[in-house]
């Protein structure tokens, strides 16, 4: 099993569409979560960290469910721009105190005209 | 800018040649990893250095080496290339007590392909 599987899509929506991705991870010692966006051939961005109690920043929601080891992502008002592959990562601290980051394989979503 | 610098950004290689990825980072952070990207399986740690003078083995790191030079350069080697070494490499770099906040920060990677 992964240590952090997501549903590899893609997602083709409108504009102005709200969409949803879902991950869940293996390892309940996990610390810490994220999204990252990463455009075709670029590298991975940080989108968002996701806080415990769920966070939101403009369009884009995140929400924890520790017990159920479950990560989502809540894009509403799509736009062209938003069209990326989404990727899913949970941190660890390793034996070296440096942290470690476990990725998805991410979601890709297309954001239609 | 301030950021992370990987050279090359495109190589080609032929199976048993060596080569070293070269990255750089002017944030001074302490931690720098590289990790590789194949299609359907996300990224994947090769190697990290925690601080300088530490290195550590992550999830796949047969087939390579690494070296941290001081605290900005962090070089991934290697030494007999194989095919299934063909992968975008990216290096990235982080302050350990800024991760949430920021996240990681990202070299724009290298292209390798091993023929």
């Amino acid at each position: 099993r992964k240590e952090v599987e997501q549903d590899p899509g893609p997602f083709n929506v409108p504009e102005g569409a709200t969409v949803a991705f879902n991950c869940t991870y293996s390892n309940s010692a996990s610390q810490s979560f994220f999204w990252y966006r990463q455009d075709c051939r670029k590298e991975p961005k940080l989108l968002m960290s996701v806080y415990s109690s769920g966070n939101e920043d403009g369009r884009f929601t995140a929400q924890l469910n520790r017990a159920s080891q479950y990560i989502s992502l809540l894009i509403r008002d799509s736009k062209l721009s938003d069209s990326a592959t989404y990727l899913c990562v949970v941190s660890l601290v390793s034996s070296g105190s440096a942290r470690q980051l476990t990725f998805g394989s991410g979601t890709q979503l297309t954001v239609l005209p | 800018n301030a950021g992370v610098t990987q050279t090359p950004k495109f190589q080609v290689l032929k199976t048993g040649q060596s080569m070293t990825l070269q990255c750089a980072q002017d944030m001074n952070h302490n931690s720098m990893y590289w990790y590789r990207q194949d299609p359907g399986m996300g990224l994947r740690l090769i190697y990290y250095s925690a601080s300088e003078g530490t290195t550590d083995k992550g999830e796949v790191p047969n087939g390579y080496n690494v070296s941290r030079l001081n605290k900005r350069e962090f070089s991934l080697r290697l030494e007999s290339a194989a095919p299934s070494q063909t992968s975008v490499y990216f290096c990235a770099s982080v302050s350990g007590d800024r991760v949430f906040n920021y996240g990681y920060t990202f070299g724009s990677g290298t292209r390798l392909t091993v023929v």
